[in-house]
C-alpha cells in the first residue's frame, strides 16, 4: 500500500518564478492539505481540497493556488516566488470529513534564490 | 488560529518523564499530536476529539481538557528513539482548518 508520494524532492527556484508541487495521496484518501513548514518552525496550512474543491484556506496570499484531479491526486502552485517562500512544503492526505489521521508525504525542499 | 505549545525545548535522560502541553484560546474540536525527526515528515502519534478524552499506548498518552481547550502529552520512561520535535495540531470548531503549534524539541540522552 503506497503512502503520500511527492515530487520532486528537491527544487531551487529564483524570485519571481512559479513553481508547481505535485502529491499523490495515501490508496483510499479522497482529501489533501498542503502545509508550508519554514526551518525550526512548525508547519503552517495552506489550504486543503476535497472533491477537487478547495475547501478551507489558510492565511497565504492568492499567489498560492492549487488543484485536485479527479484521482484525487493534488498540485501546489506558487506563483511570482519570494525568498520567504523558502521551506518544506508537506502534503497531507486524510479520507475526507473532519480532520482525521493525516499522513504526512516527504515534503518537496523548495529553495528560492 | 495557531495553539501555545509548552516548553520550547526539553532534555532527558534515558528513562526519564516529561510533559508537553498545547493550549488554544478558540474552542476545538480535535487535537492531534505529531513527532517530526529532523529532515523527515511529520508521523501522527494520537488524535484526542471534543469530548474530552485520554488516550496512550505503550509508553506515549495523551489528555484533552476540552473545558480549558488544553492538551498535554505524556512521555513515560523516555527512550532514545522519543528524539524529535513534538506538535500539537489544532482543529476548531469552524470545520477543517488545522493549526500547528511551533514545536516542542525533545532530546533523549543515554
Amino acid at each position: 500500500d503506497a503512502g503520500v508520494t511527492q515530487s520532486p524532492t528537491h527544487l531551487i527556484k529564483t524570485r519571481g518564478q512559479q513553481v508547481t508541487l505535485r502529491c499523490s495521496p495515501k490508496s483510499g484518501h479522497d482529501t489533501v492539505s498542503w502545509y508550508q513548514q519554514a526551518l525550526g518552525q512548525g508547519p503552517q496550512f495552506i489550504f486543503q481540497y476535497y472533491e477537487e474543491e478547495e475547501r478551507q484556506r489558510g492565511n497565504f496570499p492568492d499567489r498560492f493556488s492549487g488543484h485536485q484531479f479527479p484521482n484525487y491526486s493534488s498540485e501546489l502552485n506558487v506563483n511570482a516566488l519570494l525568498l520567504g517562500d523558502s521551506a518544506l512544503y508537506l502534503c497531507a492526505s486524510l479520507a475526507g470529513g473532519r480532520t482525521d489521521t493525516q499522513y504526512f508525504g516527504p515534503g518537496t525542499r523548495l529553495t528560492v534564490l | 488560529q495557531q495553539p501555545v505549545q509548552s516548553p520550547q525545548a526539553v532534555i532527558l535522560r534515558e528513562g526519564e518523564d516529561a510533559v508537553i502541553n498545547c493550549s488554544s484560546s478558540k474552542a476545538l474540536y480535535s487535537v492531534h499530536w505529531y513527532r517530526q525527526k529532523h529532515g523527515e515528515a511529520p508521523v501522527f502519534l494520537m488524535i484526542l476529539l471534543k469530548g474530552g478524552e485520554q488516550k496512550g499506548h505503550d509508553k506515549i498518552s495523551a489528555s484533552f481538557n476540552e473545558k480549558k481547550q488544553q492538551s498535554s502529552l505524556y512521555l513515560t520512561a523516555s527512550q532514545l528513539s522519543y528524539s524529535g520535535t513534538y506538535f500539537c495540531g489544532t482543529e476548531e470548531d469552524n470545520f477543517n482548518k488545522f493549526y500547528f503549534g511551533s514545536g516542542t524539541k525533545l532530546n533523549v540522552k543515554p
